[in-house]
C-alpha cells in the first residue's frame, strides 16, 4: 500500500525558512517522479513543484521559483521541500504527492494527507 | 504558462442527474497531458482521469473524460451521494503544471 508522510509545517514569520519532508513507503520510491502541491486555505490546488525519479530533474511554478528547492533522497525514501523567503501568500497546506512514472511529465496518482505551513507574525 | 479555466464554477445538480464539467487550456495541451482529480472537504484529492480519458484504477466508469488540445469535459453519468465535490483539472504535459480552479458539484 502506497503510503506518504508529509512532515515539518507549522508556523514561520514572514522571510523565515521551513524544510518539509515527505515519507514514502509501499513502492519502489525512486522509480517515480514526486511533487508538492498546496491549497490555500478555503482555496484551490496550487502545483509547487516536481523531481524525476532520479532526482537529476526538478521543476517549479513561477511563484516559488528562486525561493523553493525541491530534492530527494532515494536511500531514505524521502523527499524534501526547502522553502526560504516565506510570504503570507505561501500559507497553505502542502501534499506530497506521487507520479505515475519517473519522468516529470506524468500524472499524480497518490496523494499524502497534507501539513499546515502558516507565515505570520 | 498555460491556464486552465473551468466552468461552471458551481454545479447545482440532484442524485442520479448527469454532469458535465468543462475545463479550457489557453494553449494546446501536449499528448493530453490532462488529470482529473475529485476533493472532498478535510481531504485529499483522489485521481480520477488520466491522459484525457483513461480512468483511474477503482474508479466507476459513470465517471469519463474527453477532449483533446484546449478543450476537455469530465462527465458523471449518473450522481451518486458520494459525487458531490470539488473536481479539479490539471495538465501535465508542460511546465509548471497547472491546475484549474474547480468546479464544485453540490446538491440542488
Amino acid at each position: 500500500e502506497v503510503q506518504l508522510l508529509e512532515s515539518g509545517g507549522g508556523l514561520v514569520q514572514p522571510g523565515g525558512s521551513l524544510r518539509l519532508s515527505c515519507a514514502a513507503s509501499g513502492f519502489t520510491f525512486s522509480s517515480y517522479a514526486m511533487s508538492w502541491v498546496r491549497q490555500a486555505p478555503g482555496k484551490g490546488l496550487e502545483w509547487v513543484s516536481a523531481i524525476i525519479g532520479s532526482g537529476g530533474g526538478t521543476v517549479y511554478s513561477n511563484s516559488v521559483k528562486g525561493r523553493f528547492t525541491i530534492s530527494r533522497d532515494n536511500s531514505k525514501n524521502t523527499m524534501y521541500l526547502q522553502m526560504n523567503s516565506l510570504r503570507a501568500e505561501d500559507t497553505a497546506v502542502y501534499y506530497c504527492a506521487k507520479s505515475v512514472s519517473g519522468a516529470a511529465y506524468s500524472n499524480i496518482d497518490y496523494w499524502g494527507q497534507g501539513t499546515l505551513v502558516t507565515v505570520s507574525s | 504558462e498555460i491556464v486552465l479555466t473551468q466552468s461552471p464554477g458551481t454545479l447545482s445538480l440532484s442524485p442520479g442527474e448527469r454532469a458535465t464539467l468543462s475545463c479550457r487550456a489557453s494553449q494546446s495541451v501536449g499528448s493530453s497531458y490532462l488529470a482529473w482529480y475529485q476533493q472532498k472537504p478535510g481531504q485529499a484529492p483522489r485521481l480520477l482521469i488520466y491522459g484525457a480519458s483513461s480512468r483511474a484504477t477503482g474508479i466507476p466508469d459513470r465517471f469519463s473524460g474527453s477532449g483533446s488540445g484546449t478543450d476537455f469535459s469530465l462527465t458523471i453519468s449518473r450522481l451518486e451521494p458520494e459525487d458531490f465535490a470539488v473536481y479539479y483539472c490539471q495538465q501535465y504535459g508542460n511546465s509548471p503544471f497547472t491546475f484549474g480552479p474547480g468546479t464544485k458539484v453540490d446538491f440542488k
